[in-house]
């Protein structure tokens, strides 16, 4: 069972404040790194898929960037809405393929007006 | 276009009950997956099928199976319920394509 951590495990920030939260994971066999953001009573929904070491993405006010060596990736949210106030997942693929994701316990994100 | 579909929406079942939690897609997608979610967990796949005719494990598949019916339709059932299957189950699919998996509403399940 691969080892997907994140911390930290919930943060409280003031709306306008930027923030960043952290995805570690084994750097071997590595596939591709995905995150989601989870809205309260919905669904989790996708934001990157991450495959190269080095890589940034970015939509609208998040970025992530991803280094596949060490073993991390780092997901951005800069001047924070309170609509931005969820729990974001990273989940890690890895063996060649993306059928099989292990997720991350999540980062809760509360965006204070 | 309604993406992922699951029904029940909610079930409390008593223990030694069978039950199949339905999922279907409208998007075309080759694969589908079951996870569960429990509080402290994160979400964990039961089963998953890359493609329609093959269905594989994931993490904690004890205790369920899985049918996929055809390209649309995953369903997954419990035999004979259990406490610890009190959970919140979310189907999923993806494309080969596209990588991204796309999830549906959940299922709120409780066993006594």
């Amino acid at each position: 069972i691969l080892n997907v951590e994140q911390s930290p495990q919930s943060l409280h920030v003031q709306e306008g404040d930027s923030t960043n939260f952290t995805c570690s994971f084994p750097s071997s066999n590595f596939y591709a790194l995905h995150w989601y953001r989870w809205e309260t009573a919905k669904s989790p929904e996708a934001l990157f898929v991450m495959t190269l070491n080095g890589d940034e993405k970015k939509k609208g006010r998040i970025s992530a960037t991803l280094n596949t060596k060490e073993g991390y990736s780092y997901l951005y949210i800069k001047g924070s809405q309170p609509e931005d106030s969820a729990t974001y997942l990273c989940a890690l693929s890895s063996g060649g393929s993306n059928y099989k994701l292990t997720f991350g316990k999540g980062t809760l994100l509360t965006v204070n007006p | 276009n309604a993406g992922v579909t699951q029904t029940p929406k909610f079930q409390v079942l008593k223990t030694g009950q069978s039950m199949t939690l339905q999922c279907a897609q409208d998007m075309n997608h080759n694969s589908m997956y079951w996870y569960r979610q429990d509080p402290g967990m994160g979400l964990r796949l039961i089963y998953y099928s890359a493609s329609e005719g093959t269905t594989d494990k994931g993490e904690v598949p004890n205790g369920y199976n899985v049918s996929r019916l055809n390209k649309r339709e995953f369903s997954l059932r419990l035999e004979s319920a259990a406490p610890s299957q009190t959970s919140v189950y979310f189907c999923a699919s993806s494309d080969w394509a596209e990588e991204t998996q796309y999830f549906g509403p959940g299922t709120r399940l409780l066993v006594l």
